[in-house]
């Protein structure tokens, strides 16, 4: 199966400041990349997502880029804000069928004011 | 927000005794999850369905069953509580789309004593 890793595990930055957060993945069929935010409380939320015929793709301050020949991706936070704190999970497919994910250990953004 | 609702959102039972668990979808979406979510382990899957009827083992399947006899519901059971089974829940839904996002519900968290 996919085996998947996350750093850092937690990340403190200051308001303002970028945030990367990377993801490596084992499987080479993964051909899906997603990023979740979850919220405490909440369920996760997608926030942005790649397909493995892109490298890169931004959504206003979240960026994620994808290296398919080293197996990672990262998703990046630019002008980071108190409202950015909160866990993110990454979660390739592995190639498998029936839109199964394979979820990170999450990271701890905390964004101080 | 998808319409993805759990319930009951919070409960607390003792070891031994049976727990169902319900999620309901307003999206006639094909594909349901559920997932348990404890510390330092993200989200892992316990059972997925691809159709009413049609389901299958994901992870962390021991110990738990799952039902879909209509699109909308699929329910997740411990027929046996054990403390080992205390965690949160989380119900997820996906459309029949290659590579589409999975979206999420609010999740259970389950105690058992």
């Amino acid at each position: 199966g996919e085996n998947v890793e996350q750093h850092p595990s937690t990340l403190s930055v200051q308001e303002g400041d970028s945030a990367v957060i990377k993801c490596t993945y084992s499987d080479s069929a993964s051909n899906y990349f997603p990023w979740y935010k979850q919220e405490l409380g909440k369920g996760p939320q997608l926030i942005i997502d790649i397909r493995s015929n892109v490298g890169e793709k931004k959504d206003q301050r979240i960026a994620v880029t994808l290296n398919k020949t080293a197996k990672h991706f990262s998703l990046h936070i630019t002008e980071t804000q108190p409202e950015d704190s909160a866990v993110y999970f990454c979660a390739p497919n592995g190639g498998t069928s029936y839109g199964k994910l394979t979820f990170g250990q999450g990271t701890i953004l905390t964004v101080h004011p | 927000d998808a319409g993805i609702t759990q319930s009951p959102r919070h409960k607390v039972t003792e070891t031994g005794t049976p727990v169902t668990l319900r999620c309901h979808q307003t999206e006639n979406h094909r594909y349901m999850y559920w997932y348990r979510q404890d510390p330092g382990h993200g989200l892992r899957l316990i059972h997925y369905s691809y159709g009413v009827k049609d389901t299958d083992k994901g992870e962390v399947s021991d110990g738990y069953s799952v039902s879909r006899s209509k699109t909308e519901d699929f329910l997740l059971t411990l027929e046996s509580a054990t403390s080992s089974q205390t965690s949160v829940y989380f119900c997820a839904i996906k459309d029949s789309r290659s590579n589409q996002p999975q979206h999420f519900g609010d999740g259970t968290r389950l105690s058992i004593l």
